[in-house]
């Protein structure tokens, strides 16, 4: 089975600094993809960023960047820039390449951007 | 394109009693997920249609639960005879087939609460 953790619960960064938010996965599948979702306060989730588990590159969307270390089983998201609308949950996210495509998540991150 | 509806978006009942949820998902998107959040954890998978079709079930889904999507549109999730332990976040998800299918997008979620 796979699992999916993040050890950091909550997280806080200035306005106009990076952060990094980590998680690691599990899984005996060879071909897989990972995301990171983002849930603001009292709204719907929404995707940050996708990463295939084939692609050595690693993915980026405009201030979000990811650090795919695919042996180690370790997928972390760079924020740079940090915005107050950052201020999110974040939800890394895990899925097989076959089956019914459905999310394994991990417990999550708050992040909270100071001004 | 609306996106994802749930309705009710909060919902209070008394143990025992039984509860509806509904999800309409983006219109042309054949592939519906249910899933639960529960306080301080990710979302967990429930249930996945491919259009009218309930293709796998989480063993998460307790007798009490059931699912059904008629026509392949719309969705509903019932939870007969409620429990404390039903208190939760219910995520609705949606996407298309094809490459379309690593991507879903949430709804704003239907808040249990049983007392």
């Amino acid at each position: 089975a796979q699992t999916v953790t993040q050890s950091q619960p909550e997280m806080s960064v200035q306005e106009a600094e990076t952060v990094t938010l980590s998680c690691t996965y599990d899984t005996s599948e060879n071909n897989y993809y990972l995301f990171w979702y983002k849930q603001p306060p009292s709204r719907q989730m929404i995707l940050v960023i996708r990463q295939e588990a084939y692609k050595q590159q690693n993915a980026t969307e405009n201030r979000f960047s990811v650090n795919f270390q695919k042996a180690a089983k370790s997928f972390s998201l760079k924020i740079s820039d940090s915005q107050l609308g950052d201020t999110a949950m974040y939800f890394c996210a895990f899925m097989t390449d076959s089956g019914t495509y459905k999310y394994i998540f991990g417990t999550g991150t708050r992040l909270k951007v100071l001004a | 394109d609306t996106g994802v509806s749930q309705d009710p978006r909060h919902k209070i009942t008394k143990r025992g009693q039984n509860v509806t949820f509904r999800c309409d998902p983006i219109s042309e998107h054949n592939r519906l997920y249910w899933y639960r959040q529960t306080l301080g954890q990710g979302p967990e998978f429930l249930t996945y249609f491919q259009n009218e079709a309930q293709l796998e079930k989480s063993r998460l889904l307790s007798d009490r639960f059931s699912a059904e999507r008629p026509k392949g549109s719309f969705s509903t999730l019932e939870i007969q005879r409620t429990e404390q332990g039903d208190s939760a976040m219910y995520l609705c998800a949606s996407s298309l087939d094809g490459s379309g299918r690593l991507t879903q997008y949430f709804g704003p979620g239907t808040r249990l609460l049983v007392l």
